[in-house]
């Protein structure tokens, strides 16, 4: 069954630290990979995603998230944390059933992240 | 463009009642999304709307939830006789086709 796991449910780093938030999914097909954030009150908002090509790839808010599949990952990092950072990520991959294009998510439970003056 | 809008945001009820939310996509979005979030939980896809016509219902929807979006722009999700394992947030997202997803901020439902 497609899944996908966020091992960790809770994070805090100090303000400026680094960051990385681990996600692993179990998909059959090439992946399209997402991550968003959802701070209380509001809704996800996207930080970034992955379709094809370069692994490596760039989001808003100085997130970055590197596809490696082969180990069905898709790490989240930052390289200095801010306290406006503090918030829930949630890391999905498209599970549209292939050659019907692209409306089903499936997220994993989330890691939320404190963040420490 | 005022992103994704959804009311109530609360809403408590009594089980056994019936509620209804409604969401209001970005004007010119053509597709538009339901899922529930519960506790500790990340969103689970329900159903999604191409236009008008409803495209596709996760098994998590029973008889008792229906969707509809008549005219192509909000859509409205109700419960009938609500249970207290309906207890959750409600999110509506949009897209314009296969593009990015845009959320609002959901209605938290609680059943008393």
């Amino acid at each position: 069954a497609q899944s996908v796991t966020q091992p960790d449910i809770h994070i805090t780093v100090s303000e400026g630290a680094s960051l990385e938030l681990r996600c692993n999914y179990s998909y059959g097909a090439t992946p399209y990979l997402f991550w968003y954030v959802q701070s209380p009150g509001q809704g996800l908002q996207l930080l970034l995603k992955y379709f094809s090509g370069d692994t490596l790839v760039q989001g808003i808010k100085g997130f970055e998230a590197e596809f490696k599949r082969s180990q069905s990952s898709f790490n989240l990092r930052k390289p200095s944390v801010h306290w406006s950072d503090a918030a829930e990520y949630f890391c999905a991959v498209d599970t549209t059933p292939p050659g019907a294009g692209s409306y089903q998510l499936t997220f994993g439970k989330g890691t939320k992240l404190s963040v420490i003056p | 463009d005022t992103g994704v809008s959804q009311d109530p945001r609360h809403k408590i009820t009594k089980r056994g009642q019936n509620v209804t939310f409604r969401c209001d996509p970005i004007s010119e979005h053509n597709r538009l999304y339901w899922y529930r979030q519960t506790l500790g939980q990340g969103p689970e896809f329900l159903t999604y709307f191409q236009n008008e016509a409803q495209l596709e219902k996760s098994r998590l929807l029973s008889d008792r939830f229906s969707a509809e979006r008549p005219k192509g722009s909000f859509s409205t999700l109700e419960i009938q006789r609500t249970e207290q394992g309906d207890s959750a947030m409600y999110l509506c997202a949009s897209s314009l086709g296969d593009s990015e997803q845009f959320f609002g901020p959901g209605t938290r439902l609680t059943v008393l």
